[in-house]
């Protein structure tokens, strides 16, 4: 079946920094690709998504290109600020497999320092 | 639109006593999860409609647990005895066809 991975957490940076999130999927179709972001006691926000290979979603200076060739959709941002503090999810949708269902990555934590 | 409405934002029970979560949904979204997070677990499907109509249950624990959805804006996800383990928080999301899921503020269930 599908599968989502993400890079283990917390991930620590430094205010400013520039910030990767590795995440790499394995599906049966031709899957949309998401990344939602879960700051403290609140639930899931969509904070952008792909939905065919070479695009590239973005949303408050985070950006992530469907890669198809390497299975993967990396969240980037070039400087991160305290406030970019939260759990980061990966997640895909490949109706072929899983019929609209999110299959989750399990999170990455990031901790931004001043 | 106000977002997947979640009630209440906590509740605290005591073990073997009958706990419902309630969800509205955004109006239009034609599909509906139910989702547990904690820390050892992470995030599980429970369950999830189309349509109001239960598509998927395997994710449900146990028979304690029971979900509904009587019309297209309403669902209930009833724990019926609770245990001390059940404790979470438990998050409702709703999709239309399943591109993007807007996702409830959750219930922070504590089963003491």
């Amino acid at each position: 079946g599908d599968s989502v991975t993400q890079m283990e957490g917390p991930v620590t940076l430094s205010e400013e920094a520039f910030l990767t999130i590795n995440c790499t999927y394995t599906a049966t179709g031709y899957p949309s690709l998401f990344w939602y972001v879960q700051y403290p006691g609140e639930g899931l926000q969509l904070l952008l998504k792909a939905t065919k290979a070479d695009d590239k979603g973005s949303n408050k200076g985070f950006e992530a290109t469907y890669r198809k060739e390497t299975t993967s959709f990396h969240l980037e941002k070039g400087s991160v600020q305290v406030s970019d503090s939260a759990v980061y999810f990966c997640a895909l949708s490949d109706p072929m497999d899983s019929n609209y269902q999110l299959i989750w990555g399990a999170g990455t934590k990031l901790i931004i320092k001043p | 639109d106000a977002g997947v409405i979640q009630s209440p934002r906590h509740e605290v029970t005591e073990m073997g006593q009958e706990v419902t979560l309630r969800c509205k949904p955004i109006s239009g979204h034609d599909y509906l999860f139910w989702y547990r997070q904690t820390m050892m677990r992470g995030l599980e499907l429970l369950i999830y409609f189309n349509n109001n109509v239960p598509i998927d249950d395997s994710g449900m624990p146990e028979d304690r647990f029971s979900a509904k959805m009587p019309n297209a804006s309403f669902s209930t996800l009833k724990i019926q005895p609770s245990e001390p383990r059940d404790s979470a928080v438990y998050f409702c999301a709703s999709s239309f066809y399943g591109y993007g899921y807007t996702f409830g503020s959750g219930t922070r269930l504590t089963v003491v």
